[in-house]
């Protein structure tokens, strides 16, 4: 099925501790992005990724990092975990950076940071 | 990027059609309107998308007055499966002026009663 895939599907992480959240999409869409979701806060932008080989800053970048080594992976680490990253993290993508289509998600990775 | 107005939240009894009504004044030139739904510990779910006057398909229909300054999603007969956090957005879709990003509000909280 076509979509998006999130990994793992909930974690409890040391603090201190590296952590690589993994994305893969099979859907050759261009732009992928990662967001967060908190109570009473609503979805904010972590980083994106217009196409393979670019990245860049969104709404709240401080404390992780992406890369897009290919179209269909966009992996978020968190170098070294704190409990206010204890979140629900979506990976979403596009198929363009344009407004014109709209975005597809995955299923969301629940992190607790302890 | 267009700051978006919604409810907080709304009820509605079965088999009734709701409308949710988004503010978006200071929407521009080029950005689309998008709806998407999300259940509890689900990713967003895409509704529909429009530009102007009204878009129609198999689960909502948008409306979209002449001066874009607003939106109306509308639910057919809704069900308790219906029963979702609805997010209005605008996003700027200006090829090549960097990342289209979507900005999540808090959403319109819907509660379908029996």
């Amino acid at each position: 099925i076509a979509g998006i895939t999130q990994a793992p599907t909930s974690q409890i992480l040391a603090a201190g501790r590296r952590m690589t959240l993994r994305c893969t999409q099979d859907m050759r869409h261009n732009a992928m992005y990662w967001y967060r979701q908190d109570l009473g806060l609503g979805l904010r932008l972590i980083h994106y990724s217009n196409t393979a080989g670019t990245t860049g800053k969104g709404e709240v970048p401080d404390g992780y990092s992406v890369s897009r080594a290919n179209t269909d992976d966009f992996p978020l680490t968190l170098a070294s975990a704190v409990p206010s990253q204890t979140s629900v993290y979506f990976c979403a993508s596009s198929k363009s950076n344009t407004g014109g289509y709209g975005y597809t998600f995955g299923s969301g990775t629940r992190l607790t940071v302890v | 990027l267009a700051k978006t107005t919604q409810p907080i939240s709304m009820d509605s009894y079965e088999g009734q059609e709701v409308n949710i009504t988004c503010s978006h004044n200071n929407i521009a030139t080029n950005d689309y309107i998008t709806w998407y739904q999300q259940f509890p510990s689900q990713g967003p779910r895409f509704i529909i998308q429009g530009y102007k006057t009204k878009v129609t398909n198999e689960v909502a229909s948008l409306f979209i007055p002449a001066d874009r300054k607003s939106s109306t999603l509308s639910l057919p007969r809704v069900s308790l499966s219906d029963t979702a956090v609805y997010y209005c957005l605008v996003g700027d879709g200006r090829r090549g002026a960097g990342s289209y990003q979507l900005t999540f509000g808090k959403g319109t909280k819907l509660s379908v009663i029996p």
